[in-house]
């Protein structure tokens, strides 16, 4: 399968712990995207990289939040000192680029901060 | 608010009927994207729109994109249990590839 991975599926944490998640895109999309979302809702955007640049963040994303793309393949998304309120899917797509910009979604990360 | 309206919030239908969502914007529309998501799963991609105008089909779905593209409609014909799910639309409206989300729609087939 060559679709869009994510590790793990799923996370329990306790609330002050600092968890990561990894994103492997389909192979040579350039553009890679994190979403957070919760139930019934939809997605809400995070970040997203060209390559290994970062090129947006949310306004809405705390500091406790990084992400990285260091040799733009896989991504990394990090939370420091979670809090309760960070429970959530976390969901990641990438795209080709190249005015191809139908995104393709992982199964998502669940993270549960208790 | 949101900044794309989607209607109804569930559906539930009958198998074998007809059924319509709706995504709506106020502003004009680069693309306008439907997924399907199973609960607890990551978006299936159905279909991406960018003309005013413009229809697209597959299998038993069909979605359409208004002339002014501010608003966009998704069809199920006939409708069968695997048409299950929530169903999200998807716009980009700054031309920046960032795509803003409806709440989506909660769809449930009545055998």
């Amino acid at each position: 399968d060559t679709g869009v991975s994510q590790d793990p599926r799923h996370k329990i944490t306790k609330r002050g712990q600092n968890v990561t998640f990894r994103c492997d895109p389909i192979s040579e999309h350039n553009r890679l995207y994190w979403y957070r979302q919760t139930l019934g809702q939809g997605p809400e955007f995070l970040t997203y990289f060209q390559n290994e640049a970062q090129l947006e963040k949310s306004r809405l994303l705390s500091d406790r939040f990084s992400a990285e793309r260091p040799k733009g393949s896989f991504s990394t998304l990090e939370i420091q000192r979670t809090e309760q309120g960070d429970s959530a899917m976390y969901l990641c797509a990438s795209s080709p680029g190249a005015n191809q910009e139908t995104q393709y979604f992982g199964p998502g990360t669940r993270l549960l901060v208790l | 608010s949101q900044e794309l309206e989607q209607s109804p919030q569930s559906l539930i239908v009958q198998e074998g009927k007809n059924l319509t969502i709706n995504c709506t914007s106020s502003k004009t529309l680069y693309g306008l994207y439907w997924y399907k998501q199973k609960y607890g799963e990551g978006l299936i991609f159905l279909m991406m729109l960018q003309k005013g105008g413009e229809e697209k089909s597959h299998e038993k779905i069909t979605a359409k994109l208004d002339e002014k593209k501010q608003q966009s409609s998704l069809h199920i014909t006939a409708s069968q249990p695997s048409h299950a799910g929530i169903y999200l639309c998807g716009a980009d409206m700054d031309s920046n590839y960032q795509l803003i989300w409806g709440a989506g729609t909660k769809l449930i087939i009545k055998p």
